[in-house]
């Protein structure tokens, strides 16, 4: 089954401490993206990568990091700096075209 | 001002009726065009996907490009419970061009 997978479903956080989102995907898609969505705020963009070993800053990275070493995979990381992280967070991935795909999604919850 | 403006809702409808739902945006040069829907505390998937001006239709979804108006439509006819849900519009200049999320319209649909 080709799919998006996230982990995990539902993540809690304490003040000061990061944490790993992880994204994986079987689709063989070269391009991978992080969103997150806020009540009634759409997606917005946090980082993109369309190559392994590259990504790009989108419109909300401040306290956010990403790594992309494999082609399937690209995992989050919502650092302490970042202050207001409860949210859910969308992996998606495309073709290098502008069709995404997105997984089950995470939501983060700070404690 | 926003480049893509989505009402939020909530649009609550009888079952059966037939729902239009609606994006505008500024950036005449969007080309492609998306509507998605997301479930609940799901991720979203891929509904309708057009390029340029013009309808394109799949079963009880109709999908409306009005590329002189700036303007785009998703017509469901016969709605059922189940399409309750929140559905996103998504545009983009290019095929290798970030897409431009509109906040989403939540769509219930009354038995």
């Amino acid at each position: 089954d080709g799919g998006i997978t996230q982990s995990p479903k539902y993540l809690f956080r304490k003040e000061g401490q990061n944490v790993t989102l992880s994204c994986e995907q079987n689709l063989n898609h070269d391009a991978m993206y992080w969103y997150r969505q806020d009540p009634g705020q759409g997606l917005r963009l946090i980082y993109y990568s369309q190559i392994v070993n590259d990504f790009q800053k989108g419109d909300i990275a401040e306290g956010y990091s990403v790594s992309r070493e494999k082609k399937e995979s690209f995992p989050l990381t919502v650092t302490s700096a970042q202050k207001n992280p409860t949210a859910f967070y969308l992996c998606a991935s495309s073709a290098m075209t502008n069709t995404q795909y997105f997984g089950p999604g995470t939501r983060l919850t700070v404690l | 001002q926003k480049e893509v403006e989505q009402d939020p809702g909530p649009l609550s409808v009888p079952e059966g009726a037939i729902v239009s739902l609606n994006c505008t945006y500024s950036n005449s040069a969007f080309q492609y065009f998306m509507w998605y829907r997301q479930y609940s505390r799901k991720g979203p998937e891929l509904l309708m996907y057009t390029y340029s001006s013009g309808n394109k239709e799949d079963g009880r979804f109709t999908a409306q490009v009005d590329k002189s108006s700036k303007y785009i439509s998703l017509f469901i006819r016969d709605s059922q419970p189940s399409d309750s849900a929140t559905y996103l519009c998504a545009m983009s200049a290019g095929s290798n061009y970030q897409l431009i999320w509109g906040a989403g319209t939540k769509l219930i649909i009354k038995p």
